[in-house]
């Protein structure tokens, strides 16, 4: 596609409910990063994948979160037992190569989460 | 490991005046430094970046910045401010450049322009 795509837009949750968050990156980015934008908090950096290497899950706050990457384009971030702590606007991104190359990450829009 | 700060949460000006917004790191290598936008409902976009060369970067919409390694900085600026600069404005740093060890962003300042 011509941008990062992330949906839903706008997501609002029952606590301890399961939600699903989906991000298609630019076609053939093969680096893809998801990050979590809480109110005066900046950016959280998630969880990071780069073509078929297992990705970097070490920014996950907890085991209830979790993601995948499918034939390395679309990607799925899974809340599981949501609580209202995870109410934020999660961001996905992507990059044609390694960082370094570009210097420039392309973000979607965002997934605004509110968790009652 | 490596941080950011940036000074105020928000920053006003009047519409034509100088736009001054400060970022300030901490890396134990050289780093790579970002300045990103933010326009209400919408992602980060990228104004401008260091990597190596020039310390004055140019960016979009008449921003730059300047990094100063003796001061651990990279202030934004932009000589007259308009209307449609008000926005959210992230500072990030990476000290690796690779993606594994991302971005480490700022709290962000909220620019205001007063008419």
């Amino acid at each position: 596609g011509a941008g990062v795509s992330q949906s839903p837009s706008n997501k609002v949750t029952e606590k301890g409910k399961d939600v699903e968050l989906r991000c298609d990156p630019i076609s053939g980015h093969t680096a893809l990063y998801w990050y979590r934008q809480s109110l005066g908090q900046g950016l959280e950096f998630l969880i990071y994948f780069q073509g078929n290497s297992a990705p970097d899950k070490s920014g996950l706050p907890s085991d209830r979160f979790s993601a995948e990457r499918t034939g390395g384009s679309v990607s799925t971030l899974t809340i599981q037992r949501t609580q209202q702590e995870d109410s934020a606007v999660y961001l996905c991104a992507s990059n044609l190569d390694t960082f370094a190359n570009t210097g420039e990450l392309f973000f979607g829009e965002g997934s605004r989460l509110t968790v009652l | 490991a490596q941080s950011v700060t940036q000074l105020g949460s928000h920053v006003s000006v009047s519409e034509g005046a100088l736009v001054l917004l400060r970022c300030n790191y901490s890396s134990s290598v050289p780093p790579y430094l970002f300045w990103y936008v933010q326009y209400p409902n919408q992602g980060l976009q990228l104004l401008l970046k260091y990597t190596t060369g020039a310390t004055l970067v140019k960016g979009i919409n008449g921003f730059e910045a300047e990094f100063k390694k003796s001061e651990t900085s990279f202030h934004l600026t932009k000589p007259s401010a308009h209307m449609s600069d008000a926005a959210e404005y992230f500072c990030a740093v990476s000290d690796t450049g690779r993606g594994a060890d991302g971005l480490t962003f700022g709290k962000g300042t909220h620019l205001i322009i007063q008419p």
